[in-house]
């Protein structure tokens, strides 16, 4: 079946730039979601990119897709305390139209 | 983008009982999906639920064990029957958006004694 990993966890410093990434089976995947969860909270929609795009930059983050490579990741510029949280990657499956979830990747982020 | 309250937001249930989350959108929406996330895991989703036509379920979830409603283009409710404490979770509802996106809600935190 479609399965999406990512790597449990990432720490990072105040300022400096994270990335998170995320790989993924389902080749007819058309679209690609960047999700954060804060503790407590819901799933809030971050980002998304079409599968025949490379790359997508929206203010301090950017979307890179090496879709040969099924590989997505996620880059936060000037990582600040406030995006500590969960940030799960998903994408929608070719064949059932559904989202399929990764694993999720705590950033900690140090002051 | 959707704004979606969930009810109640958090709740702690005895085995056996059964529980009724409500989720409530801002705007009028085709499709609401139910998910749940156990502790420290990912989501999985349970059902999609269409205005109008029997709620479709997921491999591993039943109908008499998750049963929905959606009465209208703005509610849906699902319900968690005959509780154990392995239905302590997230249940976390969403609607479809622009480009397939799904916005979520705030999420119900169920545990089960």
């Amino acid at each position: 079946g479609e399965d999406v990993e990512q790597s449990l966890f990432l720490s990072v410093r105040e300022g400096d730039s994270s990335v998170i990434n995320c790989t993924y089976t389902d080749s007819s995947s058309t679209y690609l979601y960047w999700y954060k969860q804060e503790p407590g909270a819901g799933l809030q929609l971050l980002t998304y990119i079409f599968s025949n795009m490379d790359m997508k930059q929206d203010q301090r983050l950017t979307v890179l897709l090496n879709k040969k490579d099924k590989h997505l990741s996620l880059r936060i510029a000037d990582t600040q305390t406030g995006d500590s949280a969960i940030y799960f990657c998903a994408v929608l499956g070719g064949a059932t139209n559904k989202l399929i979830f990764g694993t999720g990747t705590l950033l900690a982020v140090q002051p | 983008s959707a704004v979606i309250s969930q009810k109640p937001s958090r709740d702690i249930c005895q085995r056996g009982t059964s529980l009724t989350i409500q989720c409530q959108v801002d705007s009028q929406v085709t499709m609401m999906f139910w998910y749940r996330q156990q502790p420290g895991q990912s989501l999985t989703l349970i059902a999609t639920a269409n205005q109008g036509s029997e709620a479709t379920y997921e491999s591993g979830f039943v109908i008499d064990k998750f049963p929905i409603s959606r009465p209208n283009l703005t509610f849906s409710t699902l319900t968690v029957s005959n509780m154990s404490p392995e239905d302590s979770s997230i249940y976390l509802c969403s609607v479809d958006g622009v480009a397939d996106t799904q916005y979520f809600g705030p999420g119900t935190r169920l545990t089960v004694l």
